[in-house]
């Protein structure tokens, strides 16, 4: 059974750019999460999906972060425009319903220049 | 402010010597979660302790918890230079999920 997919696995781009990063979960799981993990701090949760609709978005730093996750299986992340701040590592998480094991991606490194 | 901080930051052992790290948490939780995260990979889940369970096992892991002291332990018996990681602790409140900043371990051969 294929894992969690993130892609790109790196992107660098410039501070003001546009980037989008997407993942994959696993087949059949309804809940999907997003994480952050800036360099030497905690991962923090950015936002949680059932499914298609957002459960949770309280994690988003700023309107300059957009998740869709249009028709409830891959989810995309856009960040526009990117600050330097935005720099990191976006692990996407899938869990079954009902159950609690988080199941993460490899990750995506993100660096804004 | 953190949910989750680990202790140590960071921890060097010879092959064959157990790993102990500890993590301690703020608000009350449902369960609680170690990961592991390999150099340039993703988290692999380890093992989940719920809130009225004291201790778990799983293989050369070995979990407590103290939710009096708001606090987890993972022991890692017998160590293997293929145990160098980085180890996460997480706790599920039922609202959010959050990680500590995470132990650095190095099993040297």
């Amino acid at each position: 059974e294929a894992g969690v997919t993130q892609f790109p696995s790196h992107s660098v781009i410039e501070k003001g750019q546009t980037v989008t990063l997407r993942c994959d979960p696993i087949s059949g799981h309804d809940n999907l999460y997003w994480y952050r993990r800036v360099m030497g701090k905690e991962i923090k949760f950015l936002l949680h999906f059932v499914k298609e609709s957002k459960q949770d978005e309280s994690g988003m730093p700023n309107n300059r972060f957009l998740a869709e996750r249009t028709g409830g299986t891959y989810s995309t992340l856009k960040v526009q425009p990117a600050e330097l701040e935005d720099s990191g590592v976006y692990f996407c998480a899938s869990t079954l319903q009902g159950t609690d094991t988080q199941y993460f991606g490899p990750g995506t490194r993100l660096t804004v220049l | 402010s953190q949910q989750g901080e680990e202790d140590p930051q960071a921890l060097s052992i010879q092959e064959g010597e157990n790993a102990t790290m500890n993590c301690s948490y703020k608000t009350s939780i449902n369960n609680l979660q170690w990961y592991r995260q390999n150099s340039g990979r993703g988290l692999v889940h380890l093992i989940l302790i719920r809130s009225n369970e004291r201790e778990k096992h799983s293989g050369r892991l070995r979990v407590t918890l103290d939710t009096s002291k708001k606090s987890s332990s993972l022991l890692i018996t017998a160590s293997r230079a293929a145990d160098t990681a980085s180890y996460f602790c997480a706790t599920d409140t039922g609202n959010q999920f959050y990680f500590g900043t995470g132990t650095s371990l190095t099993v040297i051969p």
